[in-house]
C-alpha cells in the first residue's frame, strides 16, 4: 500500500490531454513539493516535473504538473505514443521523514 | 553530466548480506544527498534511504534495521548494504542523486541492477 495513492492505470488517444492525479496527506503533498517521474519499459524512472510544477531542460513543455492542498496532477498534452510508460509521484514525508511515492499509474497510449 | 552506475553480486542468498555500490562520474559527489530505491518486478518503487556526503544518513523506518549506508568520497562512491535477507527483497537497486524534498529532488538515476535472493 503506498502512501501517495494515483490510479493504477490511465489511457488516451493521440494528440489528447489525460491527467494523472496523485493523492496524499499534510505530511507529504501539502507541506512539500511533489515530484513526477516518468519509466519507459525496462528502463531506470526519469524526472519529469520538480518542485510541482517545474520542468527540468529537455523535458517537453506538453508535461506539466499542479499541486493543489493534499493532491496533485500531472497534465500531458498532445499525446504521443512515446508517453505510453509508467509515471510516478514522488513528495518527502515529514512525519515519517522519508520519500514517499505513489504506486504509480500505466499511461495506454490507444 | 553527472551519471550513476550501479554495481554488486546478482545473486544472494536468503539470511546474507546484499552489497551495492554506486559510482559517481562526470561530478563531484560532495554536498549532495546519494539515495537507494529498490523496485520489485512489476511493482512501484520504494526508497530505502539516503547518505550525505558528511555520512549523515536517513533510512526509511520500515528497513531501518537491516539497512546500513556509506560514502567513500575519495573513490566518489557511495554504498548499501542490506542484511538478513530474504526473496521479499528481490528487486532491482536503483541509486539516484537526491538533491532534496524542496529543491530538484531525485534528478539524476543510474540505470539500475537486478538483486535475486535466491539459495
Amino acid at each position: 500500500q503506498s502512501v501517495l495513492t494515483q490510479p493504477p492505470s490511465a489511457s488516451g488517444t493521440p494528440g489528447q490531454r489525460v491527467t494523472i492525479s496523485c493523492s496524499g496527506s499534510s505530511s507529504n503533498i501539502r507541506s512539500s513539493y511533489v515530484y513526477w517521474y516518468q519509466q519507459l519499459p525496462g528502463t531506470a524512472p526519469n524526472l519529469l516535473i520538480y518542485r510541482s510544477d517545474q520542468r527540468p531542460s529537455g523535458v517537453p513543455d506538453r508535461f506539466s504538473g499542479s499541486k493543489s492542498g493534499t493532491s496533485a496532477s500531472l497534465a500531458i498534452s498532445g499525446l504521443r505514443s512515446e508517453d505510453e510508460a509508467d509515471y510516478y509521484c514522488a513528495a518527502w514525508d515529514d512525519s515519517l521523514t522519508l520519500w514517499v511515492f505513489g504506486g504509480g499509474t500505466k499511461l495506454t497510449v490507444l | 553530466q553527472v551519471q550513476l552506475q550501479e554495481s554488486g553480486p546478482g545473486l544472494v542468498k536468503p539470511s546474507e548480506t546484499l552489497s551495492l555500490t554506486c559510482t559517481v562520474s562526470g561530478g563531484s559527489i560532495n554536498n549532495y544527498y546519494w539515495s537507494w530505491i529498490r523496485q520489485p518486478a512489476g511493482k512501484g518503487l520504494e526508497w530505502i534511504g539516503r547518505i550525505y556526503t558528511s555520512g549523515s544518513t536517513n533510512y526509511n523506518p520500515s528497513l531501518k534495521s537491516r539497512v546500513t549506508m556509506s560514502v567513500d568520497t575519495s573513490k566518489n562512491q557511495f554504498s548499501l548494504k542490506l542484511s538478513s535477507v530474504t526473496a521479499a527483497d528481490t528487486a532491482v537497486y536503483y541509486c539516484a542523486r537526491d538533491q532534496g524534498f524542496d529543491y530538484y529532488g531525485m534528478d539524476v538515476w543510474g540505470q539500475g541492477t537486478t538483486v535475486t535472493v535466491s539459495s
